[in-house]
C-alpha cells in the first residue's frame, strides 16, 4: 500500500527559505497517470493548495504562491520537494504531502482530480 | 468565480443524518471531493466524482452534486464521525486545487 511521508526542518528563521521532502513508499513516484502535491494547515485554519507536479515535470501552484514556491521530484530516490522562499510567520504550518489522482470526464463534467493517499503532517514553525 | 462556500458548523444527533454542502459556480463543471480531518490527524478522502467512496470508507457516507452545489451526506451518524470535512475541486484555471474553508460536525 502505497505511504507518504513528509520531512524538513520544524524550524525555520523569517527570510528564509523552507524546504520538505515527501517520501514514497510502497508505491511508485513514477507511476503514470498520478500527480503529486502539497497541501498546508495553518494553525487553526483549514486546507490550503499549494501545487501539484505531474511526472513529465509540469507544475501548478497556488496563485497566492507562485512567487516563492518550486515543488520537483526525484525519481530515482523515490521523492518530491517543496521549496518556500522568503518565509513569514504567516508560512507557518502543518505541511502534507498527497498522490493525486485524475477522475474521467463524463457527459456531464471535465475530468476533476482527488487526493488520495496523504502523508501525516510535518509541522513548521517560522521564527526567529 | 473558484471559491467553495460550506457552512462553518453543523450537528447532528447519534444516528440520524446529516447533509453538508459546498457552493460554487466550478462545481458546474467539476465534480468535489470530500475529506474528513480529525484532530491531530492527517485529512483522509471519504468521497470523490460523482459518488464514489475508497476503500474502507463506510457506505453511510456518501456524495451528490446538483447544480452549483455538491453534498456529503452522512446517514446514521456515529460517534467517530465527529470531524471537520473539506470539500476541494479544480478550479477555472484547469490545473489548480481550491478547498472549501471546513465544516465541523458535532455528533450529540
Amino acid at each position: 500500500r502505497l505511504q507518504l511521508q513528509e520531512s524538513g526542518p520544524g524550524l525555520v528563521r523569517p527570510s528564509e527559505t523552507l524546504s520538505l521532502t515527501c517520501t514514497v513508499s510502497g508505491g511508485s513516484l513514477s507511476s503514470s497517470g498520478y500527480y503529486w502535491a502539497w497541501i498546508r494547515q495553518r494553525p487553526g485554519k483549514g486546507l490550503e493548495w499549494i501545487g501539484t507536479l505531474y511526472l513529465s515535470g509540469s507544475t501548478y501552484y497556488n496563485s497566492s504562491l507562485k512567487s516563492r514556491v518550486t515543488i520537483s521530484m526525484d525519481t530515482s530516490d523515490q521523492h518530491f520537494s517543496l521549496t518556500l522562499n522568503s518565509v513569514t510567520a504567516a508560512d507557518t504550518a502543518v505541511y502534507y504531502c498527497a498522490r493525486v489522482e485524475k477522475g474521467d470526464a463524463n457527459n456531464y463534467y471535465f475530468f476533476y482530480f482527488y487526493m488520495d493517499v496523504w502523508g501525516t503532517g510535518t509541522p513548521v514553525t517560522v521564527s526567529s | 468565480s473558484s471559491e467553495l462556500t460550506q457552512e462553518p458548523a453543523v450537528s447532528v444527533a447519534l444516528g440520524q443524518t446529516v447533509t453538508i454542502t459546498c457552493q460554487g459556480d466550478i462545481l458546474r463543471n467539476y465534480y468535489a471531493s470530500w475529506y474528513q480531518q480529525k484532530p491531530g490527524q492527517a485529512p483522509v478522502l471519504v468521497i470523490y466524482g460523482k459518488n464514489n467512496r475508497p476503500s474502507g470508507i463506510p457506505d453511510r457516507f456518501s456524495g451528490s452534486i446538483s447544480g452549483n452545489t455538491a453534498s456529503l451526506t452522512i446517514t446514521e451518524a456515529q460517534a467517530e464521525d465527529e470531524a471537520d470535512y473539506y470539500c476541494n475541486s479544480r478550479d477555472t484555471s484547469g490545473y489548480h486545487l481550491t478547498f472549501g474553508g471546513g465544516t465541523k460536525v458535532t455528533v450529540l
